[in-house]
């Protein structure tokens, strides 16, 4: 069985805090790792991808790290504000099918 | 500029009685999929479709039936609904597969709750 584990299930996180969020997997077939942000009573939406020639992807205060010896990545949110409390997915594939990790539930206080 | 359209947004059923979740997109997209999101699972593939006329299972499928009716639509059916079908149903949609890293759109969701 193909699988992403991501950790940890919660976190809180005060605001201007950065946020660490970590996944592992073990099919080293994987080639694209996306990461999604859903908030209450929506579907997922995409926020940020990386393809495994890269170590580190940033756009705005969201950065990946990927270590492809380690076979984990992670997501790096900078200056944590309250509108970023959100669950995030990680996910990982290297065909049609994404498969998600079990997701992290942020808490952002003020 | 709608996007994935799930219907209905909430259904409690019996159990043995059937259903079918309905999903449309608009962005012209050739792939289509069905997760279930479950608290502490993540969510997980039921079927997905690559193409008009195409479907495949995914992780999840037993006791689930899909029909890709066209270009734009894509329905979940369950024929015989159990408490363990008890979910939040997402349909998403992409440009092409996952393959081409494509963003996966996704709507807002079916909540499910079968008795």
């Amino acid at each position: 069985q193909q699988q992403v584990k991501q950790s940890p299930q919660s976190l809180i996180v005060q605001k201007g805090g950065i946020s660490i969020i970590n996944c592992a997997y073990e099919n080293t077939a994987f080639d694209y790792f996306p990461w999604y942000q859903q908030f209450p009573g929506k579907g997922p939406a995409l926020l940020i991808a990386i393809r495994p020639d890269v170590s580190e992807k940033k756009e705005g205060r969201f950065t990946i790290s990927f270590n492809k010896s380690a076979k984990q990545f992670s997501l790096h949110i900078m200056d944590s504000q309250p509108g970023d409390s959100a669950t995030y997915f990680c996910a990982a594939t290297h065909t049609d099918k994404l498969i998600f990790g079990t997701g992290t539930r942020l808490q952002v206080f003020p | 500029n709608a996007g994935v359209t799930q219907t209905p947004k909430f259904q409690v059923l019996k159990t043995g009685q059937s259903m079918t979740l309905q999903c449309a997109q608009d962005m012209n997209h050739n792939s289509m999929y069905w997760y279930r999101q479950d608290p502490g699972m993540g969510l997980r593939l039921i079927y997905y479709s690559a193409s008009e006329g195409t479907t495949d299972k995914g992780e999840v499928p037993n006791g689930y039936n899909v029909s890709r009716l066209n270009k734009r639509e894509f329905s979940l059916r369950l024929e015989s609904a159990a408490p363990s079908q008890t979910s939040v149903y997402f349909c998403a949609s992409s440009l092409r597969g996952s393959a081409f890293n494509q963003p996966q759109h996704f709507g807002d969701g079916t909540r499910l709750s079968i008795l």
